[in-house]
């Protein structure tokens, strides 16, 4: 019963391939994230969805693209993998409303490494 | 622009004790949250606190406690009767209040719980 649940955990790819990671919130929340978190354990948002509507894109090359099927749903593609894409990708979810709406409650992390 | 500074890389101290994680951060708004977020080895993130700038009660969870000062820009964390399992990265976060849930983060401190 996973708040916010990401899917594989673990990820090990051979650069130019295509893959997916895929991330689902039983929250109920109205807004999604992706964040890219890297070996120096900076956290940097990627992708934000509020309803299905994208409302934050980062400056991130055009090889991640990000669908959100439903607003419970915010699933990641990433193109021809290269070596600097090997990172901690991180979902999450907000409520987007209410007091507390800005919390941002974060999944398990996703680590792709690219070989 | 806004930045946020966490001045201790690294810190330990022995279990029970109490430990203050110092945050500051730099901002011209007056209208603005603030958290901290734990990150132990499992590498999830997880949220610990959050306050609103516009409260001057400064929040508690159990054995977290912030000391929110806001006209010196300070945000520290103190933690209370420390237990094993606090050893984790914590991280200081900053978010503008309608910055679509933009979080600027803190370096992170890194805190040991010693037996």
């Amino acid at each position: 019963d996973t708040a916010v649940s990401q899917t594989p955990k673990y990820l090990v790819t051979q650069m130019g391939n295509d893959k997916s990671i895929k991330c689902e919130q039983n929250l109920g929340h109205d807004t999604m994230y992706w964040y890219k978190q890297d070996s120096k354990k900076f956290l940097k948002i990627m992708f934000s969805y509020n309803n299905k509507e994208l409302i934050i894109n980062e400056t991130v090359p055009n090889r991640f693209s990000p669908k959100s099927p439903d607003k419970a749903h915010l699933n990641l593609h990433i193109n021809s993998l290269e070596l600097g894409d090997s990172a901690v990708y991180f979902c999450a979810s907000s409520p987007g409303q209410g007091a507390a709406g800005n919390t941002i409650y974060f999944g398990e992390g996703s680590w792709l490494t690219v070989v | 622009a806004q930045t946020v500074t966490q001045s201790q890389p690294e810190m330990s101290v022995q279990e029970a004790e109490t430990v203050t994680l110092s945050c500051t951060y730099d901002t011209s708004e007056s209208n603005y949250y603030l958290f901290w977020y734990k990150q132990p080895p499992s590498r999830q993130m997880i949220l610990v606190i959050r306050q609103e700038a516009y409260k001057q009660q400064n929040a508690t969870e159990n054995r977290f406690s912030v000391n929110f000062q806001k006209a010196a820009k300070s945000f520290s964390l103190k933690i209370s009767d420390s237990q094993l399992g606090d050893t984790a990265m914590y991280f200081c976060a900053f978010m503008k209040h309608n910055s679509n849930y933009q979080l600027i983060w803190g370096a992170g401190t890194k805190l040991i719980i010693k037996p």
